[in-house]
């Protein structure tokens, strides 16, 4: 049990043109999925926490209005890199939680590359 | 705030030798502490946690850390490394109340299986 799958795995946009991640939970409902964005060689940086039915919580440095989150039901979160630019190109993972478990269940990633 | 140091980036080691990642956390509060791998680019997958019962953890793929409260570590081995061991490896650590599970990530190690 606790599958998370993340749609596409892999995309490349243009310069300015939006671009939408799905992140599902397969087997359980998550009322929390964090977001991650991760460099070449890097470790993971948590760019939002997201709570079934509320707003997203943004880390510091985050721009919100960027990186739209929604997170309308307890299997899907999605995130939505507006205006993307080529800085914006990076990968990006989703993690899920069940309510009162510690642990965080991590989807595949998704590789965007923008030109 | 909880955070984790994870040293040496990279680490080799000869196949059928011991595995020995180190892990540092600085927690004000009793932490959870997590091992992920991650095999290139793929997601997180969990290879075991401590979340506050037995001190030795055993996790997948023959892994366990040992808690140790005094030295505040949290270390990963495995007595024989596998050629397909060789993946990035990252400590986490997490609080354990609602509002303070955000996970905080090591710098992660690379492991190296030399033949």
């Amino acid at each position: 049990g606790a599958v998370v799958s993340q749609h596409p795995s892999r995309v490349i946009c243009k310069s300015g043109t939006s671009v939408k991640i799905e992140c599902r939970s397969l087997d359980f409902q998550a009322t929390t999925m964090f977001w991650y964005r991760q460099f070449p060689k890097k470790s993971l940086m948590l760019m939002a926490t997201s709570n079934e039915g509320s707003k997203a919580t943004y880390e510091q440095g985050v721009e919100k209005d960027k990186f739209l989150i929604n997170h309308a039901s307890l299997t899907l979160s999605t995130l939505t890199v507006t205006s993307a630019h080529p800085e914006d190109s990076s990968f990006y993972i989703c993690s899920a939680k069940k309510t009162g478990v510690e642990t965080q269940y991590f989807g595949p990633g998704t590789r965007l590359l923008v030109l | 705030a909880q955070s984790v140091t994870q040293l040496g980036s990279h680490v080799s080691v000869s196949e059928g030798a011991l595995v020995l990642l180190r892990c540092n956390y600085s927690s004000s509060v009793p932490p959870y502490l997590f091992w992920y791998v991650q095999y290139p680019n793929q997601g997180l997958q969990l290879l075991l946690k401590y979340t506050s019962a037995a001190t030795l953890v055993k996790g997948i793929n023959g892994f366990e850390a040992e808690f140790k409260k005094s030295e505040t570590s949290f270390h990963l081995t495995k007595p024989s490394a596998h050629m397909s061991d060789a993946a990035e490896y990252f400590c986490a650590v997490s609080g354990r109340t609602y509002g303070n599970n955000r996970l905080a990530f090591g710098k992660g190690n690379q492991v190296v299986v030399i033949p």
